[in-house]
């Protein structure tokens, strides 16, 4: 049973440049979720993706976009970087349907701006 | 945005005795409560949910809630060393199944052999 898998591992990128991290959430998961680490803080909420809608969103500049495609994978853009945006990138997913359900992350992206 | 606040510690205990870490959180309307292990540069992992008033035991971790005081609390039994890492306190923000997770900044546990 794979569990959430984010691609690529690392990143190194300039300011300017544009991402795009990718996620595949657990088997029988259908919401995908996104948060930032910074270093020595907790995640922090950026949106969720359900039926390829973005349901929530949380205190992100609009340079922060993503999509969900309808196998439920999910993309993270993020345009314009800035230093600041140097963090883990997670991916959470969860099921809609099965009641109160705990969100299980991947192994994040690390995202490095130069 | 709702609070959750943990102390950062780092919290240092002796191997083999009880590691207490606290978390408290500001939205009353929050059901849902879950503690996460994070190792140094690697991903946060789930080892407790808990959604109802008391307490919730699963092997060497008890998790408890007092909504009414808007506090939950984890124990770790007989610490270990590989118990190292940093526990992030998570709240599910509103009273729906699937919102958002607001994290405390986590607190650091060192367990000394």
């Amino acid at each position: 049973d794979a569990g959430v898998t984010q691609s690529p591992t690392h990143l190194i990128k300039t300011r300017g440049q544009q991402v795009t991290l990718r996620c595949s959430p657990k088997s029988g998961h259908d919401t995908v979720s996104w948060y930032q680490q910074a270093l020595g803080q907790g995640p922090q909420f950026i949106f969720q993706y359900y039926e390829e809608e973005e349901r929530q969103r949380g205190n992100f500049p609009d340079r922060f976009s993503g999509h969900q495609f309808p196998n439920y994978s999910s993309e993270l853009n993020v345009n314009a970087l800035l230093l600041g945006d140097s963090a883990l990138y997670l991916c959470a997913s969860s099921s809609e349907g099965r009641g109160n359900q705990p969100q299980h992350f991947g192994d994040g992206t690390r995202l490095s701006i130069l | 945005q709702k609070e959750v606040e943990q102390n950062s510690g780092p919290l240092s205990v002796p191997e083999g005795a009880i590691a207490s870490l606290n978390c408290t959180y500001s939205d009353r309307v929050s059901q849902s409560f879950f503690w996460y292990r994070q190792y140094s540069g690697k991903s946060p992992e789930l080892i407790m949910s808990i959604y109802s008033n008391g307490d919730k035991e699963d092997g060497r971790f008890t998790a408890q809630l007092n909504k009414a005081s808007q506090y939950v609390s984890l124990l770790i039994r007989d610490s270990q060393p590989s118990d190292s890492a940093t526990y992030l306190c998570a709240v599910r923000y509103g009273s729906s199944n699937t919102g958002k997770l607001i994290f405390g900044q986590g607190t650091t546990l060192q367990v000394k052999p």
